[in-house]
C-alpha cells in the first residue's frame, strides 16, 4: 500500500517571502501522480498543482512549483511571494495511474498548516 | 459551472442514531468519491463509484456504512448506527473520468459530530 508522509505539521512564512513544504511517499509502482491540495478553513479542498511521475520536468503553476525527486520519493511544494490568502492546510496526495475500472483513490498525507504573517 | 454540492453542512447526532449525507456531483462527472476526514488527518477514501457501479469500497466499514448512487448522478452515504469515532468531515468529490488527466473536484463537506 502507498503511504504519504508530511513531516511538518506547521509552517509559517512572512508575506512576500518563499516557503517550501515537504512531502515523501512510499510506493512500489513506477507510474503514478502526485498532487498538492489546499484546504482553507472553509474545508473545501482545492487543487494547487499536479505532477505526473513519468515527467522529469517539475510542474509550475504561477507562484507554486514543485521539486519532484522520483528516486528519493520526494515531492516538495514551493510557494513564492507568499500572500495572506495562501494561509491554509496543505495536503500532499498520491494516486496510482489507474483507469476507469480500477480504483483511483487519492492517498493523502497528514497535512501542513501554513501561516502567513503580514 | 456549478461545483459539487453537499448537504447538510453540519449534523449533530447521538451515538447509535442514523444519519445520511447527500452529494450532487458536477454535471457530466461519471466518477464520484466519498472521503472521511477525521480532525487533524488527511482525507481517507470510503467508496468510489463509476456511474452507478462501485469501483472501490475496500475501506468502507460495511457493518455500519452504506452508500448508493442511483442513476449515476446523486449519491447518498448512510451511517447506521453511528459511533463516537465517526465524528469527522465527510467530503464528496467528483471527476469527469478516472483516467490519466483526472482532476477530483471536492465539495464543501458535511461536518458530523456524534455525541
Amino acid at each position: 500500500a502507498q503511504t504519504v508522509t508530511q513531516s511538518q505539521p506547521e509552517m509559517s512564512v512572512q508575506e512576500a517571502e518563499t516557503v517550501t513544504l515537504s512531502c515523501t511517499y512510499d510506493t512500489s509502482e513506477s507510474d503514478y501522480y502526485l498532487f498538492w491540495y489546499k484546504q482553507p478553513p472553509s474545508r473545501q479542498m482545492i487543487l494547487v498543482i499536479r505532477q505526473e511521475a513519468y515527467k522529469q520536468q517539475n510542474a509550475t503553476e504561477n507562484r507554486f512549483s514543485v521539486n519532484f525527486q522520483k528516486a528519493a520519493k520526494s515531492f516538495s511544494l514551493k510557494i513564492s511571494d507568499s500572500q495572506l490568502g495562501d494561509a491554509a492546510m496543505y495536503f500532499c496526495a498520491y494516486r496510482s495511474a489507474g483507469g476507469e475500472t480500477s480504483g483511483s483513490r487519492l492517498t493523502f498525507g497528514e497535512g501542513t498548516q501554513l501561516t502567513v504573517n503580514p | 459551472e456549478a461545483g459539487v454540492a453537499q448537504s447538510p453542512r453540519y449534523k449533530i447526532i447521538e451515538k447509535r442514531q442514523s444519519v445520511a449525507f447527500w452529494c450532487n456531483p458536477i454535471s457530466g462527472h461519471a466518477t464520484l468519491y466519498w472521503y472521511q476526514q477525521i480532525l487533524g488527518q488527511g482525507p481517507k477514501l470510503l467508496i468510489q463509484f463509476q456511474n452507478n457501479g462501485v469501483v472501490d469500497d475496500s475501506q468502507l466499514p460495511k457493518d455500519r456504512f452504506s452508500a448508493e448512487r442511483l442513476k449515476g448522478v446523486d449519491s447518498t452515504l448512510k451511517i447506521q448506527p453511528a459511533k463516537l469515532e465517526d465524528s469527522a468531515v465527510y467530503l464528496c468529490a467528483s471527476s469527469f473520468w478516472a483516467g490519466a488527466q483526472e482532476t477530483q473536484y471536492f465539495g464543501p463537506g458535511t461536518r458530523l459530530l456524534v455525541l
